[in-house]
């Protein structure tokens, strides 16, 4: 199947500093990338969602100087999480999809804001 | 705007057992797909449905779309502990390729 590689897996960060993480999908090209959030033992919370070439649409709630997402080709989105605080350590998930067809998932990128 | 219901939001069965996990949308569902998530990992695509009616089986899990395309059911059969995990129900929304969850089901399999 196709693979998206998130990196890093694990970051672990001084308050006030940012963190960029990277989604690339290695084998195909993706229409669309989605940034998720998930708190632990909860489901997934969409951030935003963004189609290459254009800005990202964000989800209600979250903030966009805060979560930058930039999607310059079809095959990398970054998520730079700006001024971090403790509050922003989560797990971090993306998604790619290509057309009209199921979306691929990174392996998540755990956030650790000390 | 669509939601996808998903029931029940946990689940733990004995190893062995069967089991059913529905996903409900208030819209007819063009596509619907479903993941497993183990948590702090990524999701893994399981299946996906389109038609009314249709069903797909992929080892001891199945999966189907009612005719009227507004519900999907998830069935396990003789579940293992390495079921366990969120399973979450994702559909499109519109015709700008975007795609939304159901809010998962987290299975525990007792052995």
């Amino acid at each position: 199947g196709a693979v998206v590689s998130q990196h890093p897996s694990r970051v672990i960060c001084k308050s006030g500093t940012s963190v960029k993480i990277e989604c690339r999908s290695l084998d195909f090209q993706a229409t669309t990338m989605f940034w998720y959030r998930q708190f632990p033992k909860q489901s997934l919370m969409l951030m935003a969602t963004s189609n290459e070439g254009s800005k990202a649409t964000y989800e209600q709630g979250v903030e966009k100087d805060k979560f930058l997402i930039n999607h310059a080709s079809l095959t990398l989105s970054t998520l730079t999480v700006t001024s971090a605080h403790p509050e922003d350590s989560s797990f971090y998930i993306c998604s790619a999809r290509p057309w009209n067809t199921e979306a691929f998932f990174g392996q998540g990128t755990r956030l650790t804001v000390v | 705007s669509q939601e996808l219901e998903q029931s029940p939001q946990s689940l733990i069965v004995q190893e062995g057992k069967n089991l059913t996990i529905n996903c409900t949308s208030s819209k007819t569902l063009y596509g619907l797909y479903w993941y497993k998530q183990k948590y702090g990992e990524g999701l893994i695509f399981l299946m996906m449905l389109q038609k009314g009616g249709e069903e797909k089986s992929h080892e001891k899990i199945t999966a189907k779309l009612d005719e009227k395309k507004q519900q999907s059911s998830l069935h396990i059969t003789a579940s293992q502990p390495s079921h366990a995990g969120i399973y979450l129900c994702g559909a499109d929304i519109g015709y700008n390729n975007d795609m939304r969850f159901g809010a998962g089901t987290r299975l525990t399999v007792k052995p």
